[in-house]
């Protein structure tokens, strides 16, 4: 299986803070990571797909970049609404996630 | 509106089997792939299984093949997850997710709580 490794676990910052969130893949896997973000208690919401692309009505402070093996997840300029826990997702092979980024107000 | 509604998780012994459903609303839920994914109490989400739209294609995961088997109902926009010999491990939130182009999940349930404990 391929491994998707997350990092940092957790981090603290303060609205309006530009914040990036890294996985690298244990092989290339060209593209095909999606991001997701999930609230407590609630179902994860789809961001982005083909590492870069923003889903429809995504606001256009999330970013994503990458290819191969590593990827990352920017929010420009972090509001109140995105306090929450993010997680990559490769579909190149059999599926699987990254640990999970713990955004935490500071 | 793309909705899928989780159902059937509830508490049960070490060994025992339970079926999943999932109940699929505002799209043709026979052209997609779907997938379950599960979250275990504070843990990250782990993949589980994935059919094709016909049904004659699934994939497990390690963790559950040979006891879990997914399947579908197209004609009553279902989705199911039969699980056997269940494991203290199985205990999770069981999602339902709705394959979007190449692979990605363009939208979850909200989950069905499967307990396994004596």
């Amino acid at each position: 299986d391929i491994q998707m490794t997350q990092s940092p676990t957790s981090l603290s910052a303060s609205v309006g803070d530009r914040v990036t969130i890294t996985c690298r893949a244990s092989q290339s896997i060209g593209e095909w990571v999606a991001w997701y973000q999930q609230k407590p208690g609630k179902a994860p919401k789809f961001l982005i797909y083909k590492a870069s692309t923003l889903e429809s009505g995504v606001p256009s402070r999330f970013s994503g970049s990458g290819s191969g093996t590593e990827f990352i997840l920017t929010i420009s300029s972090l509001q109140p609404d995105d306090f929450a826990t993010y997680y990559c997702h490769q579909y190149n092979t059999y599926p699987t996630f990254g640990q999970g980024t713990k955004v935490e107000i500071k | 509106e793309m909705q899928v509604v989780e159902s059937g998780g509830v508490l049960v012994q070490p060994g025992g089997s339970l079926r999943l459903s999932c109940a699929a609303s505002g799209f043709t839920f026979r052209n997609y792939w779907m997938h379950w994914v599960r979250q275990a109490p504070g843990k990250g989400l782990v993949w589980v299984s994935r059919i094709n739209p016909d049904g004659r294609d699934r994939i497990y995961a390690d963790s559950v093949r040979g006891r879990f088997t997914i399947s579908r109902d197209n004609a009553e926009n279902t989705l199911y997850l039969q699980m056997t010999n269940l494991r203290a491990e199985d205990t999770s939130l069981y999602y339902c997710a709705i394959q979007g182009g190449s692979g990605w999940y363009v939208y979850w349930g909200q989950g069905t709580l499967v307990t396994v404990s004596s």
